[in-house]
């Protein structure tokens, strides 16, 4: 059980695409999914957090124009990079719990590649 | 210095046990958890510790806890070279209703033969 898919998994474009990373719970439901960002050999950055049915919350630093993210129903969050560049490459996670005192379960990843 | 501190290397030899460290400064928290990621991967729940227990093991996994000193481990025994990979050593706290964990940098585990 708790399995977190996301797709896809590896994304290759040119400057100013908008990038559109899927994230989803299999088999639970959850209100909330959270969106990280990894640098290479780095921990991983929350980004935001994605809540069912309304606003996400993002963390300090990060631009919300930038990295849209809608959370349109219980398993199913998603995070779009709009107008990328070449510093937007980096290695985005997604993860979701059952509950919020449950631990999270990320996806596979998705390593997103500007040129 | 950083809320979760972790070696950034180890190295064993197939067979013997890995033990992989972790200090967080939250007296606060609540849950501590291990995570594994391999190359190009997410990451993988290994275990996870409520802060009231000292000790937890799942067959080759063993996690202990050191309150006091703040202290987190992981120990593998015999060790594979499937086992190469990092493991975040990560806490949290109930925040707003939600545990949002802070993780460390990630502690290589090389395995050779």
């Amino acid at each position: 059980g708790a399995v977190v898919s996301q797709h896809p998994s590896r994304v290759i474009c040119k400057s100013g695409t908008s990038v559109k990373i899927e994230c989803r719970s299999l088999d639970f439901q959850a209100t909330t999914m959270f969106w990280y960002r990894q640098f290479p050999k780095q921990s991983l950055m929350l980004m935001a957090t994605s809540n069912e049915g309304s606003k996400a919350t993002y963390e300090q630093g990060v631009e919300k124009d930038k990295f849209l993210i809608n959370h349109a129903s219980l398993t199913l969050s998603t995070l779009t990079v709009t107008s990328a560049h070449p510093e937007d490459s980096s290695f985005y996670i997604c993860s979701a719990s059952m509950r919020a005192d449950q631990p999270q379960h990320f996806g596979d990843g998705t390593r997103l590649s500007i040129l | 210095g950083e809320d979760v501190e972790q070696s950034l290397f180890l190295s064993v030899r197939e067979g013997d046990s890995s033990v992989i460290n972790c200090t967080y400064t939250d007296s606060s928290s609540t849950y501590l958890y291990w995570y594994k990621q391999e190359p190009g991967a997410g990451l993988q729940l290994l275990t996870y510790i409520f802060s009231n227990m000292d000790m937890k093991q799942d067959q080759r996994l063993t996690v202990l806890l050191n309150k006091k000193d703040k202290h987190l481990s992981l120990r593998i025994a015999d060790t594979q070279t499937g086992d190469s990979a990092i493991y975040f050593c990560a806490e949290s706290m109930a925040s707003g209703g939600s545990y949002i964990p802070t993780f460390g940098r990630g502690t290589s585990l090389i395995v050779h033969p």
